[in-house]
């Protein structure tokens, strides 16, 4: 079946921009998560959503970073005024219940 | 908290030979363990899931072991190709929290054809 997917595959934005990256989620899992992983760093967490709980925004480094979950199932993550520390590749993951996280292939974003 | 530990953090070996990346956690109390390949500046392709009651899983040339009691997953790798260079990242997947998949720092393979 279809499994997790993420666009764009690539954004290249100049500083100060506004940039949103989308997440499809595979049918019927309830957990979505984004993680962010800067050039040479290991995976960042940054929010997660359940359902229709209020998501868990705790790993968000910034409040230039918010994303959306709508329906339950497509995900947009919103870098606003993006800064070149921004650039990283972002990683969207899902999974049914808090099991075993499918990830999508990510946009490699980067900030002029 | 978890924290994930992998050795060595790169690897250069020629092809055809056999090999091993290691996984160390400090924490026994996961419900998986999972390797990852990631290619550079792309998403990750999971290779092996080994559930917290496993010991072993494999797949093609590809064989993952489990000890959780001691904290350790092994990742062996026969006869490596070229097409093997890429990063291989170890994560485990624990009960509570939504922060709850730990990653360890990720082996470097290079593959010398």
């Amino acid at each position: 079946g279809a499994g997790v997917s993420q666009s764009p595959s690539n954004k290249v934005t100049e500083k100060g921009k506004d940039v949103e990256l989308r997440c499809d989620p595979i049918s019927g899992h309830t957990a979505l998560y984004w993680y962010r992983q800067s050039l040479g760093q290991g995976l960042e967490f940054l929010i997660y959503f359940q359902g229709n709980s209020a998501p868990d925004k705790s790993g968000l480094p910034s409040d230039r970073f918010s994303a959306e979950r709508t329906g339950g199932s497509v995900s947009t993550l919103t870098i606003q005024r993006t800064q070149q520390e921004d650039s990283a590749v972002y990683l969207c993951a899902s999974s049914p219940m808090q099991e075993t996280q499918y990830f999508g292939p990510g946009t490699r974003l980067l900030v002029l | 908290k978890q924290e994930v530990t992998q050795i060595p953090a790169a690897l250069s070996v020629p092809e055809g030979e056999n090999l091993v990346l290691n996984c160390s956690f400090t924490d026994s109390a996961i419900y998986n363990l999972q390797w990852f390949r990631q290619d550079p500046g792309k998403g990750l392709t999971s290779l092996l899931l080994i559930q917290s009651s496993q010991r072993e899983q494999t797949s093609g040339r590809l064989n993952a072991s489990l000890d959780k009691s001691s904290g350790r997953s092994t990742l062996y790798i026969a006869a490596s190709q070229p097409g093997d260079s890429a990063t291989y990242l170890c994560a485990v997947l624990v009960p509570t929290g939504a922060n709850n998949l730990f990653f360890g720092t990720g082996t470097r393979l290079t593959v010398i054809p």
